[in-house]
C-alpha cells in the first residue's frame, strides 16, 4: 500500500493569502496524484488530477505541482470559500488518501 | 445537473448484511467506472471498491475484499454496494464517487454520504 502523508495537518490563514500544502508519498506515484478539498457535512469536491491538471469548474487560483514523491497544492490568492480540508491521493496503485491538511483562519 | 443520491444506510449489528444504493443522472453511466469510498473521523478517507463501465472488471479494498460487492444496472443508471458480515471497524460515512474520464482511479463527483453504524 502507498502510504501518503500531508503537511501542515493544520494551517492558519488569511483570506488573500498565497498557501502551499504539501503531500508526500512513500513511494512514487509518477503524477498520478488528485487533490479534493472538503467542507464540514459535504463531499469532497475534486480539484486537481493528473499533479497539475485542474478539474472542469475549479478556479485558476488553485494549481498542483509535483512527481514521484512529493507534491504541492498552491492557492495563490486564499478566498473565504475556500477554508476547508485539503486531501491528497494517489492512483498510481490502489487508490489511498492522505489524511488531510485543515485551512482554516 | 450530474447528481450521484446514496441511500440504504442505517444501523446494522455486528455480523449483519446492508445494502447501499447510488442512483446516478446527469451523464451517460455506462461511460464511467464507479466506486465507493468510506470515511471515519479516526481512518480518514478509505477506498472501498470500484466497478468497470460495464461491470465487467471489479476491485476492492483489502478491508473489505470478501465481503463486500459491488454492482451496477446500467439500464437503471444504478451502482450499488452489498455489504456483509459487517464489523464495528466498517462504520463510515459511504460516499458513491464517478471516476474520472483519464487513465487512474481518481474521483470526479462525489454523492452526498449515507452513515453506516455497526453495532450491537
Amino acid at each position: 500500500e502507498v502510504v501518503m502523508t500531508q503537511s501542515p495537518a493544520t494551517l492558519s490563514v488569511s483570506p488573500g493569502e498565497r498557501v502551499a500544502l504539501t503531500c508526500r508519498a512513500s513511494q512514487s506515484v509518477r503524477t498520478n496524484l488528485a487533490w479534493y478539498h472538503q467542507k464540514p457535512g459535504q463531499a469532497p469536491r475534486l480539484l486537481i488530477y493528473g499533479a497539475s491538471t485542474r478539474a472542469t469548474g475549479i478556479p485558476a487560483r488553485f494549481s498542483g505541482s509535483g512527481s514521484g514523491t512529493e507534491f504541492t497544492l498552491t492557492i495563490s490568492s486564499l478566498q473565504s470559500e475556500d477554508f476547508a480540508v485539503y486531501y491528497c491521493q494517489q492512483y498510481d496503485n490502489w487508490p489511498t488518501f492522505g489524511p488531510g491538511t485543515k485551512v482554516d483562519i | 445537473e450530474v447528481q450521484l443520491v446514496v441511500s440504504g444506510g442505517g444501523l446494522v449489528q455486528p455480523g449483519g448484511s446492508l445494502r447501499l444504493s447510488c442512483a446516478v443522472s446527469g451523464f451517460k453511466f455506462s461511460d464511467y467506472y464507479m466506486s465507493w469510498v468510506r470515511q471515519t473521523p479516526g481512518r480518514g478517507l478509505e477506498w472501498v471498491a470500484n466497478i468497470k463501465y460495464d461491470g465487467s472488471e471489479k476491485n476492492y479494498g483489502d478491508s473489505v475484499k470478501g465481503r463486500f460487492t459491488i454492482s451496477r444496472d446500467n439500464a437503471k443508471n444504478a451502482v450499488g454496494l452489498q455489504m456483509n458480515s459487517l464489523r464495528a471497524e466498517d462504520t463510515a460515512v459511504y460516499f458513491c464517487a464517478r471516476e474520472g474520464l483519464s487513465w487512474g482511479y481518481y474521483m470526479d463527483v462525489w454523492g452526498k454520504g449515507t452513515t453506516v453504524t455497526v453495532s450491537s
